[in-house]
């Protein structure tokens, strides 16, 4: 079936020490989007990708970077992360075309700083 | 600045009909969506509404009226696996990225 994968679900890192989270998908969907959701609060997107073109909002931290090089996967650095940053971290995709609007969100990775 | 409010919490019995409200402030908006996600897990499409009026899907309706930057989800026959957090979220330019509103909280009792 077609998909969002992400790995790990769950990721250990230790304070200071960068991390990265990978996403997969098998949908050839164009715009791959990174969003943060801690918990009892709303996804907060962070960046996303429409084919290459990176879109970074204005509030995501400088600590926060993305790379897809390819259609089908995207991945998030966190290079130093902070106590903060434990998350949830959730990839999506969405065909911005054709007058398709929804994403479709893989499962997450749950991010534990210690 | 943009806002999408919610209530935080909705509490229904089975079989019920529920109506979770949602206004925006938001600028370059496109359309309401409205996602589903249960404890633990992802988000989840449910509607979109891009035009006035009235979407229905199933037990799920959703409605817009633009002019007073407002929606809402209807949710009918209420059942214990709707229990679940229910976003609305502005869509927000050409590459259809979300902006969350604050959540509700719907708790299905029987």
């Amino acid at each position: 079936d077609a998909m969002v994968i992400q790995n790990p679900r769950y990721q250990v890192t230790q304070f200071g020490k960068p991390v990265t989270l990978s996403c997969s998908q098998t949908l050839n969907h164009n715009v791959m989007y990174w969003y943060q959701q801690k918990s009892s609060q709303a996804p907060k997107l962070l960046f996303h990708y429409y084919d290459k073109d990176f879109n970074n909002e204005a509030d995501t931290p400088d600590n926060f970077q993305s790379r897809r090089p390819n259609t089908s996967f995207c991945f998030l650095d966190i290079r130093s992360p902070g106590l903060g940053d434990a998350a949830m971290y959730l990839c999506a995709t969405s065909r911005a075309r054709e007058n398709r609007y929804e994403q479709y969100f893989g499962p997450g990775t749950r991010l534990t700083v210690t | 600045g943009q806002s999408l409010e919610q209530p935080s919490e909705v509490t229904a019995v089975e079989g019920a009909i529920v109506q979770i409200n949602c206004t925006y402030q938001t600028s370059g908006f496109y359309g309401l969506s409205w996602y589903q996600q249960h404890d633990g897990g992802a988000p989840t499409f449910l509607s979109y509404n891009a035009l006035d009026g009235l979407e229905e899907t199933g037990r799920f309706s959703s409605f817009l009226s633009r002019s007073d930057s407002y929606g809402y989800l209807l949710l009918q026959e209420l059942q214990m696996k709707d229990s679940a957090s229910y976003f609305c979220a502005v869509t927000s330019g050409a590459t259809n990225k979300l902006i969350f509103g604050t959540g509700t909280l719907l708790a299905v009792q029987p």
